[in-house]
């Protein structure tokens, strides 16, 4: 059971939107701490997508955008492409321990 | 170039002991806290351990408080992670990863530890 909670899955077209949900509680989220979002394609390591709630790292397209309220935040992806089939984890802190959500699988149909 | 690489990972019976090391290249070792994170087969991302710039603050996850130790030698840039009564459930992927203001900047390509016996 993540501390972060995420849908298991979602699923879009080539040229769709999709969006992430990431759900925490006032001790990590709502505390304030920031969400930040990572890309794991099949087979290799984790990469940082989005840090801050929203910014990106050079490289990143600005397809991928985060936003933060309360204590959710989301990762939308505009514009979807074959490429972003990936796991995607958010990630904030709470008391001490850094936590993950468990992990969405995007499926690009 | 900017990189973690780790080493140390492999097969180990259940109450085993294994050490899995992470090299940094490319950056200045010294200026920054890191992380260690598992992956079991098929499973999310777990945050095990951190280690400040310094060794000046540790913390652990409750899953490895106790059997796990980490460290570092900034003079080598090399981080290291003791583990000991290792348990089925430690099986997975281990990854270093880089920290800067909570955030995860920096990961190696992991090294795979399976405990069974």
């Amino acid at each position: 059971q993540s501390v972060l909670t995420q849908p298991p899955s979602v699923s879009g077209a080539p040229g769709q939107r999709v969006t992430i949900s990431c759900t925490g509680s006032s001790s990590n989220i709502g505390a304030g701490y920031d969400v930040h979002w990572y890309q794991q394609l099949p087979g290799t390591a984790p990469k940082l997508l989005i840090y801050g709630n929203n910014n990106r790292p050079s490289g990143v397209p600005d397809r991928f955008s985060g936003s933060k309220s309360g204590t959710s935040a989301s990762l939308a992806i505009t514009g979807l492409q074959v490429e972003d089939e990936a796991d995607y984890f958010c990630q904030s802190f709470d008391s001490r321990v850094w936590v993950f959500g468990g992990g969405t699988k995007l499926t690009v149909l | 170039e900017v990189q973690l690489v780790e080493s140390g990972g492999g097969l180990v019976q259940p109450g085993g002991s294994l050490r899995l090391s992470c090299a940094a290249s490319g950056f200045t070792f010294s200026s920054y806290s890191i992380n260690w994170v598992r992956q079991a087969p098929g499973k999310g991302l777990e945050w095990i351990s951190h280690i400040t710039s310094h060794s000046d603050t540790i913390y652990y996850a409750d899953s490895v408080k106790g059997r796990f130790t980490i460290s570092r030698d900034n003079a080598k840039s090399s981080l290291s992670l003791q583990m000991h009564s290792l348990r089925d459930e430690d099986t997975a992927v281990y990854y270093c990863a880089r920290e800067y203001y909570t955030r995860m900047d920096l990961w190696g390509q992991g090294t795979t530890v399976t405990v069974s016996s």
